[in-house]
C-alpha cells in the first residue's frame, strides 16, 4: 500500500487565488481527517469524514475553507480566496474503525500564499 | 471532553542524557494513548501505542491512570531523536484522535 497520498507537495499562490489540496486515503479506511500545522498553533483538526460524510467541521476556520469527499478514495480541501495567513502545512490522515494503529498521515502539502 | 497537554514546547538535552517528554490527559473513560513523531519536514509517524507496551527506537511510555499521564522516556538520547513529538488520545467512542500541542526535542552533540 502506498499509504496516504497528498498532492501537491508544495503550492505557492498569490493572495486571492483559489487553492485545492488533494488526498487519497488508504484503501479500506473509513475515516479521513484534514489537519493544518503552523508554528503558532501547532496541529489543528479542520474537518473529518466517516464513510465519506463530514462528521465535524468545527475546526474549519472560515467560510473560505471547504472540504469534500465524493468517494471513498478521494478528498479535497479548497481555500477560496486564499490569504497569506493560510500559509501552513496541510496534512491528510486516514484510519479504519477501531484501528489499533491510530492514524496514517500523508506527507502534507506546504502552502505558501504571497 | 478529552484533552491532551504537553507542558513543554521545547526540550533540549545532550547526547547520551536521559530524556522524558511529558504528556497529561483528561478523559472520563478508558483512553488509548499514542505517541507520534515528526522529523524535520516529514509526515507524522506513529512511534508507539500504550496498549502494545512496546519499545521503539529505545523509547518507552507507560500509562499511569492515577496521574493521567503517558510520559515518553528514553535512557540515552541520540542526535537522530531530534524531532517534534506529539502525544495523542483516542476515546472509546470513536476513531478521532486528540493531539497535544507537541514538544520539539533537540539533542545536542
Amino acid at each position: 500500500d502506498a499509504g496516504v497520498i497528498q498532492s501537491p507537495r508544495h503550492e505557492v499562490t498569490e493572495m486571492g487565488q483559489e487553492v485545492t489540496l488533494r488526498c487519497k486515503p488508504i484503501s479500506g479506511h473509513d475515516y479521513l481527517f484534514w489537519y493544518r500545522q503552523t508554528m503558532m498553533r501547532g496541529l489543528e483538526l479542520l474537518i473529518y469524514f466517516n464513510n465519506n460524510v463530514p462528521i465535524d467541521d468545527s475546526g474549519m476556520p472560515e467560510d473560505r475553507f471547504s472540504a469534500k469527499m465524493p468517494n471513498a478514495s478521494f478528498s479535497t480541501l479548497k481555500i477560496q480566496p486564499s490569504e497569506p495567513r493560510d500559509s501552513a502545512v496541510y496534512f491528510c490522515a486516514s484510519s479504519g474503525t477501531g484501528a489499533i494503529y491510530g492514524y496514517t498521515f500523508g506527507s502534507g502539502t506546504r502552502l505558501t500564499v504571497v | 471532553a478529552q484533552r491532551v497537554t504537553q507542558p513543554e514546547k521545547l526540550l533540549s538535552v545532550f547526547k547520551g542524557a536521559p530524556v522524558e517528554l511529558k504528556c497529561n490527559y483528561s478523559y472520563s473513560g478508558s483512553p488509548e494513548l499514542f505517541w507520534y513523531v515528526q522529523y524535520s519536514r516529514q509526515r507524522l509517524q506513529l512511534l508507539l501505542r500504550h496498549i502494545s507496551r512496546e519499545s521503539i527506537k529505545g523509547f518507552t511510555a507507560d500509562l499511569n491512570k492515577g496521574e493521567t499521564s503517558f510520559h515518553l522516556k528514553k535512557p540515552f538520547a541520540q542526535e537522530e531523536d531530534s524531532a517534534m513529538y506529539y502525544c495523542a488520545l483516542r476515546g472509546t467512542s470513536g476513531s478521532r484522535l486528540t493531539f497535544g500541542e507537541g514538544t520539539q526535542l533537540t539533542v545536542n552533540p
